[in-house]
């Protein structure tokens, strides 16, 4: 079975400031691993995936993650974020063998303070 | 990509009675899932609405409690059945075409609340 990780229930941050949100993923499986993004009042934005190839991978709004299959991580980052980006963020793997099911993590609350 | 839209955005209902949630997906897909997020929490797979057959239910979820249509390929329901307090959450619903990686698009969700 797969888990996901999502160490950081809330981080807080100032404007302008870089920050890392931190995945960590269990499987027996090789999987797929997507960073969605839940702004208020509303439903899940894929933000980037990870499907094969290059580890570092980037994503809308500034967004980027490294895939580290030796530490199963697969850390989100923004070199410099803004009060648009406060939202909840969910990591999330599917098994690579065609199961379309998504396991999502618990959410990471990221709270930019001016 | 595709866009999905939800109806209701929002509902509050008493207790013992039972809410249709529609989802219409702007493009035909093979598969519509329905999760739910109650408060402060992550999402939880309810169950995978394939075209033409019955839908399959994650453990927890039974069809008579969260009875699900799929009538075409762009269009789903979830009806919340005797609603209790604890079926407040946001019901979402997604969608996939293709194959792997099955990507998930998202709809906007419905919050209900039950009293």
């Amino acid at each position: 079975a797969q888990s996901v990780t999502q160490l950081d229930s809330q981080v807080p941050v100032f404007e302008e400031a870089p920050v890392e949100l931190r995945c960590n993923y269990s499987s027996s499986v090789s999987v797929y691993l997507f960073w969605y993004v839940q702004y208020p009042n509303q439903g899940l934005q894929l933000l980037l995936k990870y499907l094969s190839g290059s580890t570092l991978v980037k994503g809308i709004n500034g967004f980027e993650a490294e895939f580290n299959k030796s530490q199963t991580s697969f850390h989100l980052r923004k070199p410099s974020v803004h009060i648009s980006d406060t939202a909840e963020y969910f990591c999330a793997v599917s098994r690579m063998d065609s199961s379309y099911k998504l396991i999502f993590g618990s959410g990471t609350r990221l709270l930019v303070r001016p | 990509s595709a866009v999905i839209s939800q109806k209701p955005s929002r509902d509050i209902c008493q207790r013992g009675t039972s809410l249709t949630i529609q989802c219409q997906v702007d493009s035909q897909v093979t598969m519509m899932f329905w999760y739910r997020q109650q408060p402060g929490q992550s999402l939880t797979l309810i169950a995978t609405a394939n075209q033409g057959s019955e839908a399959t239910y994650e453990s927890g979820f039974v069809i008579d409690k969260f009875p699900i249509s799929r009538p075409n390929l762009t269009f789903s329901t979830l009806t919340v059945s005797n609603m209790s307090p604890e079926d407040s959450s946001i019901y979402l619903c997604s969608a996939t075409s293709g194959g792997p990686p099955y990507e998930q698009y998202f709809g906007p969700g419905t919050r209900l609340t039950v009293t």
